[in-house]
């Protein structure tokens, strides 16, 4: 099955650091999110995004689908922005499954 | 609030038992997919419905099933409990299957003891 792999895995910031999270895939996908889940555990969808640039806020996001990976740039980091960071993809090998990343865990210092 | 609710928050059951999780789907949302996050194994997919059918099937066990009613909302059915089975149970829920972002709820604890 398809591969996804987030890196790094672990990443301390200074807060107003900027910081880019990495995720590759090893087969096409029909689409791929970035979720955050915050120390509570809530998943928060960050983007929606297969293709392309989005940007929300002090957040922004690129995939190269060709290429086979996205990233995820956080700007301005603020402590609220510590927990972890997934990548999910659906393969389009067709079967409709989202696969998850292991996450980045990130911890923003004050 | 995401628009999922999920309950309960917290469950504590014995091993050997069964319990049901419940998810209700933001509205508007058919489709509702479960998924298991323990420590060793990250977030795994279960099982997606959509507008009441089983659309897919992931890593789901045998003692586990679930369902759609026809109101859209699901249960998870975790049966012959084990240890190992301790996990935080999420339900998301989209507005079709494939090309849309999903919404989480704030997830079950299961704590088998």
């Amino acid at each position: 099955g398809i591969q996804v792999e987030q890196s790094p895995p672990d990443l301390i910031l200074q807060e107003g650091a900027n910081s880019t999270l990495r995720c590759n895939f090893s087969d096409s996908v029909n689409n791929l999110q970035w979720f955050h889940q915050n120390p509570w555990g809530q998943l928060i969808n960050l983007f929606y995004i297969p293709s392309g640039t989005k940007q929300n806020g002090r957040l922004s996001a690129t995939t190269v689908a060709t290429e086979r990976y996205s990233l995820l740039y956080i700007s301005s980091s603020q402590t609220t922005d510590s927990g972890v960071y997934f990548c999910a993809v659906e393969p389009d090998t067709g079967g409709f499954k989202t696969i998850f990343g292991a996450g980045t865990r990130l911890f923003v210092k004050a | 609030d995401s628009g999922v609710t999920q309950t309960p928050k917290h469950l504590i059951t014995a091993t050997g038992q069964r319990v049901t999780l419940r998810c209700s789907p933001r509205s508007g949302d058919l489709s509702v997919y479960w998924y298991q996050q323990s420590l060793d194994q990250g977030l795994q997919f279960l099982i997606q419905y959509y507008n009441g059918e089983e659309r897919a099937k992931g890593n789901i066990l045998e003692r586990f099933s679930a369902q759609q009613f026809p109101d859209l909302h699901s249960e998870l059915n975790l049966s012959s409990l084990e240890l190992g089975d301790s996990a935080l149970y999420f339900c998301a829920s989209s507005p079709e299957t494939g090309n849309y972002g999903y919404t989480f709820g704030s997830g079950t604890r299961l704590t088998v003891v």
